[in-house]
């Protein structure tokens, strides 16, 4: 079954809107999350690294203030895309990483499909 | 500066014979590598992982061969199911392990029944 979940699955949005998308560790806790970006027919790229109790590390390019990223607890990294436009639409990734005896393997949730009108 | 390559953005196989993945890395200090299946509209799914200590890891049908000389890795898939198509990523981080995830940009696998 899925270990890291999001929320909203895909979203519709107006043009200045802002949009917050949820991920979840199902049974594990995770101090740090990662979020990615998928743009057609181009690989996942790091947005940011989301640290529970911390600021937020953002890749080189990537706006702060356009896309909030909160670690509220052990179990949830929100990611919010503020005043929203249409080049933010995406399909927007997180993952977590999650140790299974010396072994720790990065997992990801199913995403969420952003479509900004 | 791309620093995981994978140079064959598609790959065609009949069902049943292997499929090879292939991918480079320009950064010696990579040293964990990770393959993921990732199907449309979906986030990836772990498949399998080495780490710089090995050259080889099976599991199933997929094994994952690393040349640290020639920063090579590849994922073989045998015997290909049409249930393995999809877009297949490299990935690789650093020493310090997930302070960063270093994808591919993937190839597309399509398994012909």
């Amino acid at each position: 079954g899925a270990v890291v979940s999001q929320h909203p699955s895909r979203v519709i949005c107006k043009s200045g809107t802002s949009v917050k998308i949820e991920c979840r560790s199902l049974d594990f806790q995770a101090t740090t999350m990662f979020w990615y970006r998928q743009f057609p027919k181009k690989s996942l790229m790091l947005m940011a690294t989301s640290n529970e109790g911390s600021k937020a590390t953002y890749e080189q390019g990537v706006e702060k203030d356009k896309f909030l990223i909160n670690h509220a607890s052990l179990t949830l990294s929100t990611l919010t895309v503020t005043s929203a436009h249409p080049e933010d639409s995406s399909f927007y990734i997180c993952s977590a990483p999650r140790t299974s005896g010396r072994q720790e393997t990065q997992y990801f949730g199913p995403g969420t499909r952003l479509l900004v009108l | 500066d791309q620093q995981v390559k994978q140079n064959s953005p598609s790959l065609s196989v009949q069902e049943g014979r292997i499929s090879i993945l292939n991918c480079d890395y320009t950064n010696s200090m990579f040293d964990y590598f990770l393959w993921y299946k990732k199907y449309p509209a979906e986030g990836p799914t772990f498949l399998i992982s080495i780490s710089s200590i090995k050259d080889k890891n099976e599991d199933g049908r997929f094994t994952v061969f690393l040349n640290k000389s020639a920063k090579h890795l590849s994922l073989h898939i045998v015997p290909s199911q049409p249930g393995d198509s999809a877009v297949y990523f490299c990935a690789a981080s650093a020493r310090t392990s997930y302070d960063k995830v270093i994808f591919g940009p993937g190839t597309s696998l399509s398994v012909i029944p």
